[in-house]
């Protein structure tokens, strides 16, 4: 199995503040990396698909670039909705996995 | 807008059975691989079982491989996995997902405890 290995597991930010979450997979993935947000009690929601695609409906300042093993997100002005965790999947082989999450709140 | 609800989780002794549901809406069930997800208490999210849009194919990750059954109705646009020989270890909330992971559930959780 690809091993996803996420970093950092904790993260404590301003308002404004640029934020980068990393992941980092056991082997070529191409650009088949997603990332999640997901806040305490809800489902998780798709963010970024295939490494760097906006999901729609999601705000422009959430981008995701990477291909092959090494992959971030990054939100370009912290927002105080914007504290939850945050994971990445890979779907490039089977089976999919994850990273093991980064969980972001406000500083 | 699509929705994915869960229901059928809850508290289960070693050994026994239970069966989750996925009711989904909000798009064209039929069209779709569907997937289950699950994340034990402070762990990661793994991926548990995938089925094909019309049921003909599924997939399963090891542990769970000659345990579980994935299926679905496309009738009714829902989802299923039926839990046999359920362990302690797969205690976790269980995410009903669609396709590539686009859409997720709220998710349900199963406890497996005497």
């Amino acid at each position: 199995d690809i091993q996803m290995t996420q970093s950092p597991s904790f993260l404590s930010a301003s308002v404004g503040d640029r934020v980068t979450i990393n992941c980092k997979a056991s082997q070529n993935i191409n650009r088949y990396l997603n990332w999640y947000q997901q806040k305490l009690g809800e489902a998780p929601k798709l963010l970024i698909y295939n490494a760097n695609s906006l999901q729609t409906g999601i705000p422009s300042r959430f981008s995701g670039s990477g291909s092959g093993t090494d992959f971030t997100l990054t939100i370009s002005s912290l927002q105080p909705e914007d504290v939850a965790t945050y994971f990445c999947l890979q779907h490039n082989s089977w089976p999919p996995t994850f990273g093991a999450g980064t969980k972001l709140e406000l500083k | 807008e699509v929705q994915l609800v869960e229901s059928g989780g809850g508290l289960v002794q070693p050994g026994r059975s239970m069966k989750l549901s996925c009711a989904a809406s909000g798009f064209t069930f039929s069209n779709y691989g569907m997937a289950w997800v699950r994340q034990a208490p402070t762990k990661g999210l793994e991926w548990v079982a995938t089925i094909s849009y019309d049921g003909s194919s599924t997939y399963y990750r090891d542990s769970v491989k000659g345990r579980f059954t994935i299926s679905r109705d496309n009738a009714k646009s829902t989802l299923y996995l039926q839990m046999n020989s359920l362990r302690s270890e797969d205690t976790a909330t269980y995410y009903c997902t669609r396709g590539y992971f686009d859409y997720w559930g709220q998710g349900v959780m199963v406890t497996v405890s005497s």
